[in-house]
């Protein structure tokens, strides 16, 4: 079945550095990534939308500065955290779709739990 | 912003007994409707991705339902188990691209 492997999978940095999250789909061509978040009590909400090549598409509120996503190659999706902050601390999650798959062809990372310190 | 919800927030049932949660999602522009079990500290897993108006989709003991002219699903879990627990989030697609979840459904099975 389809794979997508997210790195890493817990991190603690230090207030003001910046910290990537990769995500990469093992054995499909991810067309689209989406990134997500989870906030304390609350369901995964959406960062952004990635289509390979092209600029991120964010959601309302979601700043795009200081969440950096590059979606460079159809196996490869990066998020960077820059300038990370205490209430960035959270658990953030990708989801690679495979066009070809249609509906089916939603498949989630592991998720990285990330604490700024 | 699509309003995607999932009642209740969280059960509590004994081990043997069935259950269901619900999820309430728009009903027009419809693409899919998934279901995902989520337990902590581990990637989602798919259970069901419903497309027609009507479906009905089984694994095991789990089965879903589907309505798309009024917007919701229902999931069923007969005979709970402990296993079982988790979080079980609906999301919505009303496009080809980005999925929207539920608020989820925390699932304790108490043996």
């Amino acid at each position: 079945g389809a794979v997508v492997s997210q790195h890493p999978s817990r991190v603690i940095c230090k207030s003001g550095t910046s910290v990537k999250i990769e995500c990469r789909s093992l054995d499909f061509q991810a067309t689209t990534m989406f990134w997500y978040r989870q906030f304390p009590k609350k369901s995964l909400m959406l960062m952004a939308t990635s289509n390979e090549g092209s600029k991120a598409t964010y959601e309302q509120g979601v700043e795009k500065d200081k969440f950096l996503i590059n979606h460079a190659s159809l196996t490869l999706s990066t998020l960077t955290v820059t300038s990370a902050h205490p209430e960035d601390s959270s658990f953030y999650i990708c989801s690679a779709r495979d066009r070809d798959r249609g509906p089916y062809g939603y498949t989630f990372g592991s998720g990285t739990r990330l604490t700024v310190v | 912003i699509l309003n995607v919800e999932q009642s209740p927030q969280s059960l509590h049932v004994q081990e043997g007994d069935s259950t269901n949660f619900t999820c309430s999602f728009p009903s027009s522009n419809f693409y899919a409707l998934h279901w995902y079990r989520w337990e902590t500290a581990k990637s989602p897993e798919a259970l069901f991705v419903m497309t027609l108006n009507g479906d009905e989709k089984k694994k095991g003991r789990i089965s879903a339902t589907l309505n798309t002219k009024e917007g919701y699903s229902y999931l069923y879990i007969k005979g709970s188990q402990p296993e079982d627990s988790a979080t079980y989030l609906c999301a919505f697609s009303g496009g080809y691209q980005k999925v929207t979840f539920g608020t989820g459904t925390k699932l304790q099975v108490i043996p």
